[in-house]
This record gives structure tokens, sequence and C-alpha cells, in this order.
């Protein structure tokens, strides 16, 4: 199977810090990205990792750890506007399709 | 420059009745992906055209077709409609094929509803 897990829901508060959780099985996929999307808005490109390690853009950073089949999003100094939600995806290894997990719903509050 | 457009943004279709939907890659894209995408989960990859060939199909019925033109927009088709279908359809167009989908962008997606 291809499954890749996250928690559905997730809240914090303005200006915390909040880590994202992504589980996927290790045979299936090649790289791992990691989409924002607002309700009602198409997904936006925030990160793609393929080796291991953390990749740092700005307030957002991602890691991944292909042996253990794990990827984190992590969201720094939390904006009312990071409220969205955050699909984690993988690129499947046969044919470089994405597979994408449920989504986690984050909640910034004042 | 214009991002993924997709069109129609909502549309309303009744059981057994056929819908089309329409989207145009970035310029300069030449693979289109489609996915559906029902309240709650994340999207569901559907076919993926690269080059007016099809690239890809996932665990979709044969109710579900689509095609690329030669200017590179695409029609998602489904047959049949059934009240599941209702869902957000998404395009996600990329500078290259299935030999490496390193970024996909989406267009807004239609929202088709099924009565």
């Amino acid at each position: 199977g291809q499954n890749i897990d996250q928690p559905t829901e997730m809240t914090a508060t303005e200006g915390a810090i909040v880590q994202i959780n992504c589980t996927y099985q290790t045979s299936g996929f090649n790289g791992l990205f990691w989409y924002q999307q607002h309700a009602g808005e198409a997904p936006t490109f925030l990160s793609y990792n393929v080796l291991d390690g953390l990749e740092e853009k700005g307030r957002f950073s991602s890691f991944l750890s292909r042996s253990k089949g794990y990827s984190y999003l992590l969201l720094k100094e939390l904006q009312m506007k990071d409220s969205a939600s955050y699909l984690c995806a993988g690129e499947r290894t046969n044919d470089y399709k994405l597979s994408f997990g449920a989504g986690t719903t984050v909640t910034v509050r004042a | 420059d214009a991002g993924v457009t997709q069109s129609p943004t909502h549309l309303i279709k009744t059981r057994g009745q056929h819908v089309t939907l329409r989207c145009s890659p970035i310029s300069g894209h030449k693979s289109v992906s489609w996915y559906q995408q029902v309240l709650g989960q994340g999207p569901q990859f559907i076919f993926q055209y690269y080059e007016k060939e099809e690239r890809g199909r996932g665990n979709f019925p044969d109710r579900f077709s689509a095609r690329q033109f030669p200017n590179y927009s695409s029609e998602l088709n489904v047959n049949a409609l059934l009240l599941g279908d209702s869902a957000l359809y998404l395009c996600a167009s990329s500078l290259f094929g299935p030999w490496g989908d390193t970024e996909a962008f989406f267009g807004q997606g239609t929202r088709l509803t099924v009565v």
C-alpha cells in the first residue's frame, strides 16, 4: 500500500511553533512534498524533500527521514494567515505521481 | 503570467448526467494532471497527460476520461454522474512529464455538486 498518515487537526497560538508529522510506507515513494491549502482554494507548494535532513525556508521548515518513512513540517512564528490545511504528499516511485494524505487542519488562535 | 486556470468554478449536475471540466496549464507546461478532492480528504490522482498522451491513471472507473489538446489544455469528462462524484476537481500543471514532477502548480478547482 501507499498510505500517507498525518494528524487530522492541530491548534496553536499566534507566535508559537507547530510541527505537523507525516508517516508513509518507505518502499513506495521517492520524495515528500508539503502543500498548503486555504479553505476553498487550490493547494500551493511549500516544500519538497528528496534527501534526508532539514530544509529551511523562512518560517517554514521540512524534514525527511527516508529510512524511517517520516517527515514533518515545522511552522514557526505562527500568524493568523497560517490557518489552513497542510497536505503531505509522496512522489510515487513507480510513476512519479503524487499520493496525498488527508491533510492536517491547523487553526491559529490569537 | 496566468497560473493554471479551470472552468467552470462551480457546477451543479443531476445524477446520470455528463460533465466536462476544462483546464489551461501555465504557459510552457506540457503536463497536466487531474485530481479529485472530496471534502475533508486529500486530493486523489485521476489522470496525467504529457504531450497529449495519457501517462498515468488512478483508481477511478471508466466513467472518467480525459484528453489533452495540441495547445496542452485538457478536459476531464465524467459520465453517468453519481452523488459520490461530488467533489473539488483540481488540475495541476508541471513543466516536466512523468519523469519528475518536482513541482506541480494547482488551479483553483471546479466544485462539482451532483444532486
